[in-house]
């Protein structure tokens, strides 16, 4: 199974800024997702971001606000852009192992951002 | 649309069994996950169905009924750390896995 870091863990922001989320995945996998989920509420797909290609964005995200980069098969980064409260989440970075699609997705540790 | 129909909230007892049911639309289907989320925690795989019948591991079994769009995921021998939010994730034909909000589960001594 993939075992997945994620970094930060937690951080404040000032609104207007932007925040970098890291991504580091102990082994190659093919597929990895960028999640967000509010308290209490389901995770919400943000996009899939893909080695050597554009992230494909979910309706309702836009690469200006999120931009992802995926370098290679171990590591990808989301950054959250001009934040503002409404931004304030835990952000989610999963992974598929293997390559095969039915694979079950693992899961980082989670970015609790708040931006005030 | 895509939909998935779950308890908000259960409670059980230490020691009992406790079934938490789902139901689901999905355009098409690949599968469906069973996920445990503790609270401010990342979701942990459970199980995994994608033919009909139950899958046992452990304390945990999950059914699937694909003609019904349901399933259930069964806890025994409850313990106080299975307190936590349960997500049936069915995988649509795209292979995107669908969530709704969960069970919240409660275990009382």
């Amino acid at each position: 199974s993939a075992v997945i870091s994620q970094k930060p863990s937690r951080d404040i922001c000032q609104r207007g800024t932007s925040l970098t989320i890291q991504c580091q995945v102990d082994s190659q996998v093919t597929m990895m997702f960028w999640y967000r989920q509010q308290p209490g509420q389901s995770l919400t797909l943000i996009a899939t971001a893909n080695q050597g290609s554009e992230a494909t964005y979910e309706s309702g995200f836009v690469i200006d606000k999120f931009p992802i980069s995926r370098p290679n098969l171990t590591f990808s980064t989301l950054t959250v852009s001009n934040m503002s409260p409404e931004d304030s989440s835990i952000y989610l970075c999963s992974a598929r192992d293997g390559e095969a699609d039915t694979g079950e997705l693992f899961f980082g540790e989670g970015s609790r951002l708040t931006v005030l | 649309g895509q939909n998935i129909d779950q308890p908000t909230e259960m409670t059980a007892t230490e020691g009992a069994i406790v079934q938490i049911n789902c139901t689901y639309q999905t355009s098409g289907f690949n599968g469906l996950f069973w996920y445990q989320q503790h609270a401010g925690e990342a979701p942990t795989f459970l199980s995994y169905n994608v033919l009909d019948g139950l899958e046992e591991k452990g304390r945990f079994s999950s059914f699937l009924s694909r003609s019904k769009g349901y399933s259930y995921l069964l806890l025994k021998e409850l313990q106080m750390k299975d307190s936590a939010s349960y997500l049936c994730s069915p995988m649509d034909s795209n292979y995107q896995l669908i969530w709704g909000a969960g069970t919240k589960l409660i275990i009382k001594p």
